[in-house]
């Protein structure tokens, strides 16, 4: 692994599924983050990690949820999924959570919930 | 409340010199970064601005002014392969970054 990468790269989902985006660092950064990126719009956060353990709400959190049992993964799972929920994920780490520190991004997961 | 702004879409010349503009409110400020993104790919860092000023790297400059809640970035000796989209984000009082939707520049030859 070099880098952050993200699987799958693209889904199609029934409505009402459960599923699960998955997201691995190798890059040992303590801040990992969920964006959605929707045509016309800029990237939204979802929600975001500052350290192993410990996770905080973005600007778009309903309907998602986020955990981080260890520095290098980060999943996000979407309980019951939304056709709003169509949007292109991307994953994202910066060695911390302040600061200039650059977000370095994975490739993204290509999401359809009809 | 918070808002960024930039152009939706920009047109230049290969070899040319673009600027493409950012305006930001906010009450909160930790600096404004500048990201590309080829279509279909993830963002790239391009540069980082926390002091006012203008900040050079290679073929590319950003520049920031707080007071006025304005960036640019300005690219020179435009290459095809420049064609992009460019992102401009602030960092707010909380460490969150706050996006813009993104200028889509496209160059001819």
């Amino acid at each position: 692994i070099a880098g952050i990468t993200q699987a799958p790269t693209s889904q199609i989902l029934a409505a009402g599924r459960r599923m699960t985006l998955r997201c691995t660092q190798d890059m040992r950064h303590n801040a990992m983050y969920w964006y959605r990126q929707d045509l016309g719009l800029g990237l939204r956060l979802i929600h975001y990690s500052n350290t192993a353990g410990t996770t905080g709400k973005g600007e778009v959190p309903d309907g998602y949820s986020v955990s981080r049992a260890n520095t290098d993964d980060f999943p996000l799972t979407l309980a019951s999924a939304v056709p709003s929920q169509t949007s292109v994920y991307f994953c994202a780490s910066s060695d911390s959570g302040i600061g200039g520190n650059e977000q370095f991004f994975g490739p993204g997961t290509r999401l359809t919930v009809l | 409340g918070q808002n960024i702004d930039q152009p939706t879409e920009m047109t230049a010349t290969e070899g040319a010199i673009v600027q493409i503009n950012c305006t930001y409110q906010t009450s909160g400020f930790n600096g404004l970064f500048w990201y590309q993104q080829h279509a279909g790919e993830a963002p790239t860092f391009l540069s980082y601005n926390v002091l006012d000023g203008l900040e050079e790297k290679g073929r590319f400059s950003s520049f920031l002014s707080r007071s006025k809640g304005y960036s640019y970035l300005l690219l020179k000796e435009l290459q095809m392969k420049d064609s992009a989209s460019y992102l401009c984000a602030f960092m707010d009082s909380n460490y969150q970054l706050i996006w813009g939707a993104g200028t889509k520049l496209i160059i001819k030859p």
